[in-house]
């Protein structure tokens, strides 16, 4: 599997964008790279996923290198809900089951 | 919003006894997952499913066991709980891209 490489914290100020770096220099051509979090004492949440193209939803933006080998997670205005342990997973196109391999992740704190 | 139950919430037992964590969608998912998570520590997947009478064992060796007889329902049992035992276990599904998880069960072995 292919692996990826995240800080192990990071901080950032309420109401501030938060950008959340992640390196995946061994992606191949057909993995996804997807984002899911983590709130403290709850499953992990699904953030936002892409291929090869910027991507935008209602949660964040996920920023793609044009080589695919890193990532950004963009959080535009962070609030104190968004304190977290964010994974970012590479995740070959599904031909069966979706086995995600999770790292340590990013764990961000946000201070008020 | 997903609609991905676990119960229980929280269990403390005692060793040697058998359990069951419940797990069930409404969403119709056929895949479904179990992972397992220590205090602090990364998920590993332990179990999955394609769909009904399907199961596999996942990355992580376990001594828990499931089963799929429902599309909607994914027990995991441990026959003789241990001490080594006590974890976080979480449950997913998904169709597509996405996999919706479970709020979890924190399982206490004494």
């Amino acid at each position: 599997d292919a692996k990826t490489t995240q800080p192990n914290s990071m901080e950032s100020n309420e109401e501030e964008p938060v950008h959340l770096p992640c390196n995946h220099s061994t992606i191949s051509g057909t993995d996804y790279i997807h984002w899911y979090r983590q709130l403290p004492s709850q499953g992990p949440e699904y953030v936002i996923h892409g291929l090869t193209s910027n991507v935008n939803n209602r949660m964040a933006s996920l920023a793609i290198a044009e080589d695919r080998k890193s990532s950004t997670l963009i959080l535009h205005r962070a609030t104190l809900r968004d304190a977290a342990v964010y994974y970012c997973i590479l995740s070959p196109l599904i031909q069966g089951a979706q086995k995600l391999v999770f790292g340590q992740g990013t764990r961000l704190t946000i201070n008020p | 919003e997903a609609d991905i139950y676990q119960t229980p919430r929280y269990l403390v037992i005692g060793t040697g006894k058998k359990i069951t964590l419940e797990c069930s969608q409404t969403m119709g998912h056929d895949k479904m997952y179990w992972y397992q998570q220590d205090p602090g520590m990364e998920l590993h997947l332990i179990h999955y499913s394609y769909g009904v009478n399907s199961t596999e064992k996942g990355d992580l060796s376990s001594e828990s066991t499931v089963s799929r007889i429902r599309t909607e329902h994914f027990p995991l049992t441990l026959e003789s709980a241990r001490p080594s035992h006590t974890s976080q276990y979480l449950c997913a599904s998904n169709r597509g891209q996405t996999q919706y998880f479970g709020p979890g069960t924190r399982l206490l072995v004494l």
